[in-house]
């Protein structure tokens, strides 16, 4: 079992439409991260947080540390929103670390319709 | 562009060649990793540098050999690769707080067929 384990795999939307995607992990974390990821590779950080909830935009994402789970989403989706998004955490370590070393979810494929 | 640049964007080589990989990266940033991305898993990590020195080899099998000659570059240099080694190789740069949790900044990846 992952350690980071997204819903849903894919997506389908039609444009105007609210968007939730969900992560779950199992274990202890500093931060949690959203990423995006367009057809060609390059990835865009979205958000980091460790607590509550980022607005950003028309793109929120909120965390419940309790009950390890975090969601993004996504108001008035458009067909530029089409992407891949990934949750990943940065776990939390006895030694101090310098950077960041991420576990990655597999991804949502989100496809918004015109 | 995101300020992290990754040459070349396509490679194609057979198992024989030898071929690298390389980022660059004027954002002020101590931290340059090496992720890869396998179609259809998630991203695993490979390599962290900080302030040039390795603090992470996430069991690579030496026919990837990494190089950071300073903060601002970092390459990936290849040989005897397999098909099998086939992926997206991204590069990405981040502060290097000691909190363990810093906002990396990712370039648009070298895509890698080997024949």
């Amino acid at each position: 079992k992952n350690e980071v384990e997204q819903s849903p795999q894919n997506l389908t939307a039609q444009e105007g439409e609210f968007i939730t995607i969900n992560c779950s992990y199992s274990v202890g974390i500093s931060a949690l991260h959203w990423l995006q990821q367009h057809p060609g590779g390059g990835i865009v950080s979205l958000f980091m947080l460790s607590s509550g909830k980022k607005k950003h935009g028309r793109l929120i994402a909120t965390i419940n540390i309790q009950e390890k789970h975090s969601s993004l989403h996504i108001t008035a989706s458009h067909p530029r929103d089409s992407a891949v998004y990934i949750c990943a955490v940065s776990k939390r370590r006895k030694e101090e670390t310098s950077g960041s070393r991420l576990t990655f979810g597999e991804g949502t494929q989100l496809t918004v319709n015109p | 562009e995101t300020g992290v640049t990754q040459t070349p964007r396509h490679l194609v080589m057979g198992m024989t060649n030898k071929k690298s990989l390389k980022c660059e990266q004027h954002l002020g940033h101590n931290a340059m990793y090496w992720y890869k991305q396998s179609a259809k898993k998630p991203l695993e990590l490979m390599f962290v540098y900080n302030f040039k020195e390795q603090t992470e080899n996430n069991s690579v099998p030496s026919r990837f050999s990494p190089e950071c000659p300073n903060s601002s570059h970092l390459f990936l240099h290849l040989h005897t690769l397999q098909p099998e080694d086939s992926a997206l190789y991204l590069c990405a740069s981040s502060h290097a707080g000691v909190s363990g949790a810093n906002v990396l900044t990712f370039g648009a990846g070298s895509r890698l067929t080997v024949l």
